[in-house]
């Protein structure tokens, strides 16, 4: 498996601009969780889905951004309209959730500059 | 509820030296605690991870740490440093009975001198 993939790896754009960042799950995990990590705020959690379902959206910071997973294996992130502050890498992670310990595979992030 | 604290935010060592990152947690449940590394520009990597088996964990690079009830701690060493161990570390805790969402420590910055 080539595990969590995320694209763009880097993305600039200007303030006011839609960002789509991309996330493909590893093959059979059935959890996916969206973090944002800045040198002020450290990792943080925007969003956790169980089988395609939102079940934590308390960490995304306001209605400018949203995220779906359309089918089991892929998800996004839309920020709209983007600002300054956005800037971060976000990163996903999946895992399979179950009895035991879950373990998450953390994708490489998408480091977005918002000018 | 579930908690972790990492009581430094940064270490320093010096290569060939022991390593200890500390963390502490609070949880309701019985824990699952995992131990991730970032290394710079890098996703986080599982280093290792205990789940109710045995309380003393190896994991890869040399890393071990023990879980200590008692105590609720569950602190990361490594018997000698390298200079490619120098990266941010995270303590993880999960609670078996509660939702699967893991709660991150804010991290340790390891920095190894030569």
């Amino acid at each position: 498996d080539a595990g969590v993939i995320q694209s763009p790896r880097h993305e600039v754009t200007e303030m006011g601009q839609e960002v789509t960042l991309r996330c493909k799950l590893i093959s059979g995990h059935n959890s996916l969780f969206w973090y944002r990590q800045t040198m002020m705020r450290g990792l943080e959690l925007l969003i956790y889905f169980n089988n395609n379902v939102p079940i934590d959206d308390s960490g995304m910071p306001e209605d400018r951004f949203s995220a779906k997973m359309p089918n089991a294996s892929f998800s996004t992130l839309k920020i709209q309209p983007s600002e300054p502050r956005d800037s971060a890498v976000y990163f996903c992670a999946s895992s399979l959730e179950g009895p035991g310990a879950n373990v998450l595979t953390f994708g490489a992030g998408s480091r977005l500059t918002v000018l | 509820a579930q908690s972790v604290t990492q009581l430094d935010s940064h270490v320093s060592v010096s290569e060939g030296t022991p390593v200890l990152l500390r963390c502490n947690y609070s949880s309701s449940y019985s824990p699952s605690l995992f131990w991730y590394v970032q290394h710079p520009n890098k996703g986080l990597q599982l280093l290792l991870k205990y789940t109710s088996a045995a309380t003393l964990v190896k994991g890869i690079n040399g890393f071990e740490a023990e879980f200590k009830k008692s105590e609720t701690s569950f602190h990361l060493t490594k018997p000698s440093a390298h200079m490619s161990d120098a990266a941010e570390y995270f303590c993880v805790v999960s609670d078996s009975g509660g939702s699967y969402i893991p709660t991150f420590g804010r991290g340790t910055s390891l920095i190894v001198h030569p």
